[in-house]
């Protein structure tokens, strides 16, 4: 059973800050990584995609991938309250057409 | 407006009452898919499509079934819905090259009693 963990938070950081989402995944096959972000009672919006080691940069976001230790990151800097959110880490294997979602981070920032 | 729609928003009914979702994007998009979303449970795969007339199911397709007659439609049918079908489900559309890069309509929020 192909399994993508994160921890469900919620985890609380500081305006202005940092804030550092992580992901690990089982099927070293794996291939495309993404994290979507959903607001309560929305649905999921795609913030980042990413398919090969190291750092790919959009804006304030920053997606990690080490494919040798299977985790996947989100970091988000200046963190604003509008960035309270749920996060989500989703992994595809190049040979399935499925896509697997972590159950998500919840994320708040503190004003 | 590229856009994912499903209908309708929300459903109550009653256990065994036939019901249809119906899912409809505009992007020319070959991927489709569906999910539910369960509190701890996160949002799981049900059915997805490569393209017309194929499917394949998803890590929970038990009590659904789904078709692809056109590109751009792909209703998720409940033949005999219960209980634990209680979910919020969303479809989702993406260009088969990016299949992850994912578009997601609003949801449906169904309550099986």
């Amino acid at each position: 059973q192909k399994e993508v963990e994160q921890n469900s938070g919620p985890l609380s950081v500081p305006e202005g800050a940092i804030a550092s989402l992580n992901c690990t995944y089982s099927d070293r096959g794996s291939q495309s990584f993404f994290w979507y972000r959903q607001y309560s009672g929305k649905s999921p919006e795609l913030i980042m995609s990413i398919y090969s080691n190291g750092d790919k940069e959009d804006g304030r976001f920053t997606a990690q991938l080490n494919k040798a230790s299977q985790y996947v990151s989100l970091l988000i800097r200046d963190s604003q309250p509008s960035d309270s959110a749920t996060y989500l880490c989703a992994v595809n294997a190049a040979a399935d057409d499925k896509i697997i979602f972590g159950k998500g981070t919840r994320l708040h920032i503190l004003p | 407006e590229a856009q994912v729609t499903q209908n309708p928003r929300y459903l109550i009914t009653v256990t065994g009452k036939k019901l249809t979702v119906t899912c409809s994007q505009n992007m020319n998009h070959e991927y489709m898919s569906w999910y539910r979303q369960d509190p701890g449970l996160g949002l799981r795969q049900i059915y997805y499509s490569m393209n017309v007339e194929v499917t394949d199911k998803g890590d929970v397709p038990e009590g659904y079934k789904v078709s692809r007659k056109e590109k751009r439609n792909f209703p998720l049918i409940l033949e005999s819905p219960s209980p634990n079908q209680t979910s919020l489900y969303f479809c989702a559309s993406s260009p088969t090259m990016a299949k992850n890069i994912q578009y997601f309509g609003a949801g449906t929020r169904l309550s099986v009693l």
